[in-house]
């Protein structure tokens, strides 16, 4: 059965230093998504992608934040600078479109990310 | 107010019990409403979803939603030991741009 996937799976970054997570969604999905997890809170979503450009993003995307779609497969998050506070578990989520119709959004295991 | 509130638990029950699980929110536009099943560090995993007011079963699972009342629940059936883990409540507008989630109950369900 399809999944997303994400690498890596834990992620140890010093303060200030970029990073960049990766996730390959579902060969067939047109719409992606990035949350984070705060560890014992909820999940929260970060931003959504569709047609190489941001849908929606929310006020935890900051410019600090990007995303790319660099080739056909991979979906990446990109913190330019990360902060103590920027230590979560961050989700990618694919979701095919169906029209006229309702579709389902499909996690990635997740990228624990630690900074220090 | 928050957009979306749920009961954070954690909620206990004997094997076989019915669970109800259930959220509130405030945002008129949601449409689609969405319950995950987290395990420990691992991803969301979808459970249910349901459009606009009304119920749906799947198997031991009933996912039911009051547009009036602004309130979604999740029953499960006959429950069992593999069960436990953390429910998220999920909802979004029509098009699918956002997605909001409730902070999770933790259920735990005893042999």
């Amino acid at each position: 059965e399809p999944e997303v996937t994400q690498t890596p799976s834990h992620q140890v970054t010093q303060m200030g230093q970029e990073v960049i997570l990766r996730c390959v969604p579902i060969s067939n999905h047109l719409y992606f998504y990035w949350y984070r997890q705060i560890l014992g809170q909820k999940v929260e979503f970060l931003v959504s992608f569709y047609n190489n450009e941001i849908s929606e993003k929310s006020e935890i995307f900051d410019d600090q934040f990007s995303v790319e779609r660099p080739d056909g497969s991979n979906f990446t998050l990109k913190i330019r600078s990360t902060k103590l506070e920027d230590s979560a578990m961050y989700f990618c989520a694919s979701r095919p479109i169906i029209a006229g119709g309702t579709d389902e959004q499909f996690f990635g295991p997740g990228t624990r990310l630690t900074v220090l | 107010q928050k957009e979306v509130e749920q009961d954070p638990g954690p909620l206990s029950v004997p094997e076989g019990a019915i669970v109800s699980l259930n959220c509130t929110y405030s945002n008129s536009a949601f449409q689609y409403f969405m319950w995950y099943r987290q395990y420990s560090r691992k991803g969301p995993e979808l459970l249910m979803y349901t459009y606009s007011s009304g119920n749906k079963e799947d198997g031991r699972f009933t996912a039911q939603v009051d547009k009036s009342s602004k309130y979604i629940s999740l029953f499960i059936r006959d429950s069992q030991p593999s069960d436990s883990a953390t429910y998220l409540c999920a909802m979004t507008p029509y098009n699918f741009n956002k997605f909001y989630f409730g902070s999770g109950t933790k259920l735990n369900v005893k042999p």
